[in-house]
């Protein structure tokens, strides 16, 4: 079973407009999210986290939005990128439990059209 | 370049072999864990090494096993491979903090 979900195995926007990345998870003890961005023939690069103490997060052109009641979280990219295409994982751990290791779901491949 | 190298970059194998994957994490970083990705898979966790220990275990098959030496490179070994053991296989690396990670290139592995 899932801990983690990325529903949508693709998204394609253009240039300049908002990409919006959605991770749904089910483990409520899960107290630590991140998002990882992975290019072709390239390991997986940290991108941002939050912690679940926290509902939002800010870094330069990309946000990550909390919701614990509905176990969802999102990555906002604006502006987007032609560079930013990619493919995007959200990742969750119980930091502050037993699982110290990070549960990935399966990915959203980002499409940034000029 | 991420600090955490990982050999070779690409294998190609018969069924039934036995590979070798090694890795070698970032410069002070104790944990080593592995990660398998298949087509249409997300990143599947395998295995947690902490200076030189196991320390989480996920979904690894009893036909592969890893392990951790002193200088802290790591290698996962795949044994009686089968088709559907062709995938990516990462290896990623953390500090003592522990909190996010630190990824190698990764290694395919293609069995015929």
């Amino acid at each position: 079973d899932q801990q983690v979900k990325q529903n949508s195995p693709s998204l394609s926007v253009q240039e300049g407009r908002i990409s919006i990345l959605n991770c749904d998870y089910t483990n409520s003890m899960f107290d630590y999210f991140l998002w990882y961005k992975k290019y072709p023939a390239e390991g997986p690069t940290f991108l941002i986290s939050i912690s679940s103490i926290k509902d939002k997060n800010e870094d330069g052109r990309f946000t990550v939005f909390l919701n614990k009641s509905a176990k969802h979280l999102s990555l906002h990219i604006v502006p987007s990128q032609p560079g930013d295409s990619a493919v995007y994982f959200c990742a969750a751990s119980d930091y502050g439990g037993s699982q110290g290791n990070l549960i990935f779901g399966k990915g959203t491949k980002l499409s940034v059209k000029p | 370049d991420s600090g955490v190298t990982q050999t070779p970059k690409h294998l190609i194998t018969a069924t039934g072999q036995r590979v070798t994957l090694r890795c070698s994490p970032r410069s002070g970083d104790l944990s080593v864990y592995w990660y398998q990705q298949s087509l249409d898979q997300g990143l599947q966790f395998l295995i947690q090494y902490y200076n030189g220990e196991e320390r989480a275990k996920g979904n690894i098959l009893e036909r592969f096993s890893a392990q951790q030496f002193p200088d802290l490179h790591s290698e996962l070994n795949l044994s009686s491979l089968e088709l559907g053991d062709s995938a990516l296989y990462f290896c990623a690396s953390s500090g003592d903090r522990g909190i996010g990670y630190t990824f190698g290139s990764g290694t395919r592995l293609t069995v015929v």
